[in-house]
């Protein structure tokens, strides 16, 4: 089945910096990969998603790689604040779009003022 | 976006007992929604698909007979956890896939669950 690795685990970065995580796939039929963010005790946050058959998207400070070749995909913060910190989790699709998602373990980013 | 509920929010139950949570797409329908558990500092492990009309599909080593899955209608699932004890206190969270629109998953805003 699916098994998605992310790192670094934590993430400690001076605001205004950049902040990169990075997350590993194993099936080659996952062809979507949201990035969420959450707080302690709510639900997991979409902040941006890929498909396979785009390489890069941005969303103002946010942008996410993805290299099927590889099976890698990439979360870039740019310009980092202080509620920028949370905890970051990739997800990698089992197969097709909507269907359940496997998540990485989670990055825990800190962005010091 | 799209709107997922779920209820109760925090239940706190002794050993022994049964405790059931539900799972509503508010502005949509979803013939499939998924159970996660999330246990503290870690992250969302999938428990199960439930499916409308048909038997849930459990991931590997989550027992069926523990955590019972319903999906009578196209905007509810339920999910019972039997005989509930200590080792199962956790985030319970469930998502539905919008399937008319982007496919994104949408969460709803979970049940914590402890088990004295």
């Amino acid at each position: 089945g699916e098994n998605v690795e992310q790192h670094p685990s934590t993430l400690s970065v001076q605001e205004g910096d950049s902040a990169v995580i990075k997350c590993t796939y194993s099936d080659s039929a996952s062809n979507y990969f949201p990035w969420y963010k959450q707080e302690l005790g709510k639900r997991p946050q979409l902040i941006i998603d890929i498909r396979s058959n785009v390489g890069e998207k941005k969303d103002q400070r946010i942008a996410v790689t993805l290299n099927k070749t590889a099976k890698h995909f990439s979360l870039h913060i740019t310009e980092t604040q202080p509620e920028d910190s949370a905890v970051y989790f990739c997800a990698a699709s089992i197969g097709q779009a909507g269907t359940a998602l496997i998540f990485g373990k989670g990055t825990t980013l800190s962005v010091s003022s | 976006g799209a709107v997922v509920s779920q209820h109760p929010s925090r239940v706190i139950c002794k050993s022994g007992t049964s405790v059931k949570i539900e799972c509503r797409s508010l502005d949509f329908q979803a013939t499939t929604m998924f159970w996660y558990r999330q246990f503290p500092k870690q992250s969302l492990m999938l428990m199960a698909t439930s499916n409308e009309g048909s038997k849930a599909t459990y991931e590997q080593g989550v027992e069926k007979d523990k955590f019972l899955i319903n999906h009578a209608s196209l905007t509810l699932s339920t999910l019972t956890v039997t005989s509930a004890h200590p080792e199962d206190s956790s985030f319970y969270i469930c998502s539905a896939a919008d399937s008319r629109g982007s496919n994104e998953q949408f969460f709803g805003p979970g049940t914590r669950l402890t088990v004295l």
